[in-house]
């Protein structure tokens, strides 16, 4: 089966510790994103990557980091520098390219900071 | 610039129509997009529109869209329960790099 995975559901960690979310794509997808989501509001972008080994800073990059090694994954690092971790992060794919394309969105990871 | 609205809450009884509604401000956008978010879970895409065209319908779902005002709605017709659910409204500007900006979501409730 085709489709974006994200592990682990849940996650806990102390304040003070950074954190690496797993995202992986089994698409062939070029393009990766990691959004944020708080309670009541919208998704706002952290990273994205258009292609391996490259990737931009999002409206909210403060705090993270990522890499892309590989076209299949993309994973996520919270850094203790990050002021308000405790969210709810999603991870997406898609084939950009001419005309209408999707975002193919994985089941999310819950983040609980204390 | 980038800004997408959506009112925060819907409740409507099942049966019903539901209308979503959101606005946007950047008039170069390509693409709009519907998403749905079951709780707990990631976003599915429901319907996209071109930004050169006013309507589409696809079976329950109905998309209107005014460039002029830069208002999007999505109808659900015969709504049921298992509608319950957060709709997103996302623009997409090609200028952008494909990225997407995202509403804030409208928590739209079924009631039996």
């Amino acid at each position: 089966d085709g489709g974006i995975t994200q592990s682990p559901k849940y996650l806990f960690r102390k304040e003070g510790q950074n954190v690496t979310l797993s995202c992986e794509q089994n698409l062939n997808h070029d393009a990766m994103y990691w959004y944020r989501q708080d309670p009541g509001q919208g998704l706002r972008l952290i990273y994205y990557s258009q292609i391996v080994n490259d990737f931009q800073k999002g409206d909210i990059a403060e705090g993270y980091s990522v890499s892309r090694e590989k076209k299949e994954s993309f994973p996520l690092t919270v850094t203790s520098a990050q002021k308000n971790p405790t969210a709810f992060y999603l991870c997406a794919s898609s084939a950009p390219g001419q005309g209408v394309y999707e975002q193919y969105f994985g089941p999310g990871t819950r983040l609980t900071v204390t | 610039g980038e800004d997408v609205e959506q009112s925060l809450f819907l409740s409507v009884r099942e049966g019903d129509s539901s209308v979503i509604n959101c606005t946007y401000t950047d008039s170069s956008s390509t693409y709009l997009y519907w998403y749905k978010q079951e709780p707990g879970a990631g976003l599915q895409l429901l319907t996209y529109i071109f930004s050169n065209m006013d309507m589409k319908q696809d079976q329950r779902l109905t998309v209107l869209l005014n460039k002029k005002d830069k208002h999007l709605s999505l109808r659900i017709a015969d709504t049921q329960t298992g509608d319950s659910a957060i709709y997103f409204c996302a623009e997409e500007i090609k200028a952008a790099g494909n990225k997407l900006t995202f509403g804030g979501g409208t928590r739209v409730l079924v009631k039996p």
